[in-house]
């Protein structure tokens, strides 16, 4: 079975420019995460989708930021216009269960941006 | 810091002995899950261990957890060069049933 899918894998882009990043949960899993990882701030959960609505968004760092999940197999984090300190790894993890009940979520292999 | 603080922060060790990595908290938690980051790559679930369990094995991997001292461990026995990797703690606590915070992590390097 195909893991979590992420697109681009590396992303180079120039400061202002918009960034598109596209993820494919796990068939059949109903939960979806987004991550950011830093060396100064390790991981962080950025938003989290349940059944494609966005559950709880407090980790999206600010306006420029925005998450869509227009079906179960698709989901897109946009940033706009994008900055330098925007540079890190983005991860899409999912997972099955209800919002009260989550376990084992699967991450994707990352798409690591650098904003220049 | 909702960050857990993980212990050590870098380990290194020849293939064959035995790799110890510690996981602290600060709040209560539901669960606590282990995973491994190769280097460049996602992350990868080890292992999951509720907060009312005490002990878990899987494979070469034992994970144990003392919630009075909101504390857990890793050890890996026997270890591989292909061991070598980061290995992060992650709890879910008793106020979210699905927000996973991790810690720092342990680099382990496992020398041929």
């Amino acid at each position: 079975d195909a893991g979590v899918i992420q697109s681009p894998r590396h992303e180079v882009t120039e400061m202002g420019q918009e960034v598109t990043l596209r993820c494919k949960p796990i068939s059949g899993h109903n939960s979806l995460f987004w991550y950011r990882q830093t060396m100064m701030r390790g991981l962080e959960l950025l938003i989290y989708f349940n059944n494609n609505v966005p559950i709880d968004d407090s980790g999206m760092p600010e306006d420029r930021f925005s998450a869509k999940m227009p079906n179960a197999s698709f989901s897109t984090l946009k940033i706009q216009p994008s900055e330098p300190r925007d540079s890190a790894v983005y991860f899409c993890a999912s997972s099955f269960g209800d919002w009260g009940d989550q376990e084992t979520q699967y991450f994707g292999p990352g798409t690591r941006l650098l904003v220049l | 810091s909702q960050q857990g603080e993980e212990d050590p922060q870098a380990l290194s060790i020849q293939e064959g002995e035995n790799a110890t990595m510690n996981c602290s908290y600060k709040t209560s938690i539901n669960n606590l899950q282990w995973y491994r980051q190769n280097s460049g790559r996602g992350l990868v679930h080890l292992i999951l261990i509720r907060s009312n369990e005490r002990e878990k094995h899987s494979g070469r991997l034992r994970v144990t957890l003392d919630t009075s001292k909101k504390s857990s461990s890793l050890l890996i026995t026997a270890s591989r060069a292909a061991d070598t990797a980061s290995y992060f703690c992650a709890r879910i606590g008793v106020d979210s049933s699905y927000k996973l915070i991790f810690g720092s992590g342990t680099r382990l390097l496992v020398r041929p």
